[in-house]
């Protein structure tokens, strides 16, 4: 367990609903990223916060996903419309300093299957 | 984006041998590689880390080795146990320095 928690851990669906899912990280953990990692591949970055801004998206962030973290704490990520090729595991990372060259300890993920 | 990859999909190895896991990277602005470990149903979890201004950087039972010339980083993995039977993944921080880019992974067997 490394401090980080993510819910729920599993999620369907069905295609065109709402999903929201929900992050924990570190408390003293300034920064909050979140990945997309399909089966056989490696995490793909979506997105990162520094405290509450979030500062850099990737163009995998499609319009229909949205993420906030709005206290600096706690952080949400929903996907609106959900397709199936959403399906996936969604990672959140949190960690402590001002750059990427620090530790990220991750969560144990939201699996997420639209059917 | 970047393109982090693997050599090897899978690898398995007897128990008390060494382990060497390869990656190959593309963006030579990448200045900061990190080690991670997945096991099945977690999240990865770092193992080692190395900056660019090194070749080589030792833990504990873990090595990682990097050589800037031809953009390649291995994992080396002594006395290989059960335990470490998992996916390894390397990742780079590309141009920006804010976001890691991930290779598809090396599954590692180790075989009693």
């Amino acid at each position: 367990d490394t401090g980080v928690s993510q819910n729920p851990r599993h999620k369907i669906t069905k295609r065109g609903q709402n999903v929201t899912f929900r992050c924990d990280p570190i408390s003293e953990h300034n920064r909050l990223y979140w990945y997309r990692q399909t089966l056989g591949q490696g995490p793909e970055f979506l997105t990162y916060f520094q405290n509450e801004a979030q500062l850099e998206k990737s163009r995998l962030l499609s319009d229909r996903f949205s993420a906030e973290r709005p206290k600096g704490s706690f952080s949400t990520l929903e996907i609106q419309r959900t397709e199936q090729g959403d399906s996936a595991m969604y990672l959140c990372a949190s960690s402590w300093g001002q750059g990427a060259q620090d530790e990220q300890y991750f969560g144990p993920g939201t699996r997420l299957t639209v059917t | 984006g970047e393109s982090v990859g693997l050599h090897l999909p899978t690898l398995s190895v007897q128990e008390g041998d060494n382990s060497i896991i390869n990656c190959a990277y593309s963006n030579s602005a990448s200045d900061y590689f990190i080690w991670y470990k997945q096991e099945s149903g977690k999240g990865p979890q770092f193992i080692i880390d190395i900056r660019s201004n090194m070749d080589k950087r030792q833990g504990q039972r873990v090595t990682v080795l990097l050589n800037k010339t031809v953009k390649h980083l291995s994992l080396q993995i002594a006395a290989t146990q059960p335990g470490d039977s998992a996916v390894y993944f390397c990742a780079e921080n590309g141009d920006t320095g804010n976001q890691f880019y991930f290779g598809t992974g090396t599954s590692l067997t180790v075989i009693p």
